[in-house]
């Protein structure tokens, strides 16, 4: 089956410093990746739509300065959280969704859990 | 835009059990309906999906029905074992182009051996 990647699945950082994770398709060439963010016992919250060799797409109230994402070859996205502070603090998780399969199916990665010090 | 309500928030059930879990979606247009299973510290795990030209799909003890005329679906788990506990989570979407999932708020399900 389809299988995403996630790297690192978890870090710890200083307030004000940089965090960049790695989404990776494995075993497809993903078109499409999304990020989202989850916090404790809630549902997942999208963040942005990471199309490959274009600028991603934000939901309302995602600040894109501060999440850049960059999808630049069909198995591999990034997240920098810039200047990280403890709000920031979260799981984010990956998808993506594969092109081979009819539909709009998104496989998850097993996702980052940030913390900001 | 579309929005899905997910019902119940927690479930208890005894193991060999059944569990249903129950999803409604507003946007007639949504024709794509997956559900996810996540453990703790995981990411989500597709389990079954179902596209609006069916109405019912079933995989070994996991069952998925559809009605769209109510625009309700919902997640049936037969002789529910402890490794079925876990956060289920239902989403619809637009079966085209890059739309997106929208989830439920998630139902954490608990089986008591």
């Amino acid at each position: 089956g389809a299988v995403v990647s996630q790297h690192p699945s978890w870090v710890i950082c200083k307030s004000g410093t940089s965090v960049k994770i790695e989404c990776r398709s494995l075993d497809f060439q993903a078109t499409t990746m999304f990020w989202y963010r989850q916090f404790p016992k809630q549902s997942l919250m999208l963040m942005a739509t990471s199309n490959e060799g274009s600028k991603a797409t934000y939901e309302q109230g995602v600040e894109k300065d501060k999440f850049l994402i960059n999808h630049a070859s069909l198995t591999l996205s990034t997240l920098t959280v810039t200047s990280a502070h403890p709000e920031d603090s979260s799981f984010y998780i990956c998808s993506a969704r594969d092109p081979g399969l009819a539909g709009v199916t998104q496989y998850f990665g097993p996702g980052t859990r940030l913390t900001v010090l | 835009g579309e929005n899905v309500e997910q019902h119940p928030s927690t479930l208890s059930v005894q193991e060999g059990d059944s569990a249903v879990i129950k999803c409604t979606y507003s946007d007639s247009a949504s024709n794509y309906f997956p559900w996810y299973k996540q453990e703790l510290g995981k990411g989500p795990q597709l389990i079954i999906d179902i596209r609006s030209n069916v109405g019912e799909k079933k995989d070994q003890r996991i069952a998925v029905t559809l009605n769209k005329t109510a625009k309700h679906f919902s997640l049936h788990i037969t002789e529910t074992q402890p490794e079925d506990s876990a956060v289920y989570f239902c989403a619809a979407s637009i079966d085209t182009g890059f739309q997106k999932l929208v989830f439920g708020t998630g139902t954490r399900l608990l089986v008591s051996p």
